[in-house]
């Protein structure tokens, strides 16, 4: 049972516009969540998190959304620019619990 | 700073034999690391926690008599695959945290395993 889903496995933009990310969880004791970006040949690397208190964080670039009602968070891009090519994982984590990964979407941002 | 390797990056053996994989961080010290496991188009899955100078926390269907961690240091852990068969053929990635709760884990390139 994927306890935390990432229905598109590839998105595609143009340079300069706006990237968004979709995750979706199941579990509602999940408290906290993450991004991770991964290029190829490399590790995933953090990239931004909320925790359940919070509907929005921001950090330059990249905001997420999270709707708790809905079970559902998102990662925006904007502007993209083609560095930002690369496969993001969404995670999630209920207290102490271990992180809960989704199958990633592999984002390519056309220049 | 919180880089964080493994070696090797891939490694092919025969049905039958260990291969032991390296962890390591480079700048920091890793109270707690991880191990998971990739398989093709699936999610990252935890296998294990360990935490420095204790036994390693296996998650539910991971032996650990399959699967050795030792984490004897503050900035390296092992995982070795014993006795591997082709059904152990996979992506394993490990990450590393200070140990601080919901501390950021810091993950290495990891290690494609093939056995053949």
């Amino acid at each position: 049972d994927q306890q935390v889903k990432q229905n598109s496995p590839s998105l595609s933009v143009q340079e300069g516009r706006i990237s968004i990310l979709n995750c979706d969880y199941t579990n509602s004791m999940f408290d906290y969540f993450l991004w991770y970006k991964k290029y190829p040949a490399e590790g995933p690397t953090f990239l931004i998190s909320i925790s359940s208190i919070k509907d929005k964080n921001e950090d330059g670039r990249f905001t997420v959304f999270l709707n708790k009602s809905a079970k559902h968070l998102s990662l925006h891009i904007v502007p993209s620019q083609p560095g930002d090519s690369a496969v993001y994982f969404c995670a999630s984590q209920g207290g102490s619990e271990k992180l809960v990964f989704g199958k990633g979407t592999k984002l390519t941002v056309n220049p | 700073g919180a880089v964080v390797s493994q070696h090797p990056s891939r490694v092919i053996c025969k049905s039958g034999t260990s291969v032991k994989i390296e962890c390591r961080s480079l700048d920091f010290q890793a109270t707690t690391m991880f191990w998971y496991r990739q398989f093709p188009k699936q999610s990252l899955m935890l296998m294990a926690t360990s935490n420095e100078g204790s036994k390693a926390t296996y998650e539910q269907g991971v032996e650990k008599d399959k699967f050795l961690i030792n984490h004897a240091s503050l900035t390296l852990s092992t995982l070795t695959v014993t006795s591997a068969h082709p059904e152990d053929s996979s992506f394993y990635i490990c990450s590393a945290s200070r140990g601080a709760w919901r501390d950021t884990q810091y993950f290495g390139p990891g290690t494609r395993l093939t056995v053949l």
